[in-house]
């Protein structure tokens, strides 16, 4: 699977939009860019996964560039729930394909 | 959304005992489940995948006598910990896919610590 690259951490005001940049230069044809959250002493939760197009649910937006070399994820309106560590994954096809996670950006939203 | 629950949440136990961690799929049938370990301040490691009704494959590095995985069912598969000793205290996780080649996500429980005395 391909290696990610985040920001080890970054700040967020509590209202406003957290961009979270996340780079997978070296992503194959079929691989996936899935976005995870592990809130303290948690399991990780799943935010949302695209392939080539721009996703969007419920939880985030996913901004996947049109070489697919890096992505962004962004929380429209962080508020304090939202602080955790954040992981940027490429996974290829498949449900039995693994999850390898790096180091994550440790998201912290402020007052 | 698809919810995976894990058993028991916390364990404390003495060195030398064996320790049996459960995974349930609780809305969904789990062809694939996962098992991960994690270490204060470090990142989630995968120990072994498990097909239900298939030998698990373990990653390298991780002793396959010592962390026995058992998916006997879609909706269940255990990690037991055989001879648990200080140096295995750690946060065990698993998580749960379904389908066979549709790419859905990993749906994670909510971790079992473990502290081995």
């Amino acid at each position: 699977d391909a290696k990610t690259t985040q920001p080890t951490s970054m700040d967020c005001a509590e209202g406003r939009a957290a961009n979270l940049p996340c780079n997978h230069s070296t992503i194959s044809g079929n691989e996936y860019v899935y976005w995870y959250r592990q809130i303290h002493s948690q399991g990780p939760q799943y935010i949302i996964h695209g392939l080539k197009n721009n996703e969007t649910n419920e939880m985030a937006s996913l901004i996947i560039t049109e070489d697919r070399k890096s992505s962004t994820l962004i929380l429209p309106h962080a508020t304090l729930r939202d602080t955790a560590v954040y992981y940027c994954i490429v996974r290829a096809t498949g449900t039995a394909s693994k999850l390898t996670f790096g180091t994550g950006t440790r998201l912290q939203v402020t007052l | 959304g698809a919810v995976v629950s894990q058993h028991p949440s916390w364990v404390i136990c003495k060195s030398g005992t064996s320790v049996k961690i459960e995974c349930r799929s609780l809305d969904f049938q789990a062809t694939t489940m996962f098992w991960y370990r994690q270490f204060p301040k470090q990142s989630l490691m995968l120990m072994a995948t498990s097909n239900e009704g298939s030998k698990a494959t373990y990653e390298q590095g991780v002793e396959k006598d010592k962390f026995l995985i058992n998916h006997a069912s879609l909706t269940l598969s255990t990690l037991t910990v055989t001879s648990a000793h200080p140096e295995d205290s750690s946060f065990y996780i698993c998580s749960a896919s379904w389908g066979a080649n549709y790419n859905q996500p990993q749906h994670f429980g909510d971790g079992t610590r473990l502290s081995i005395l």
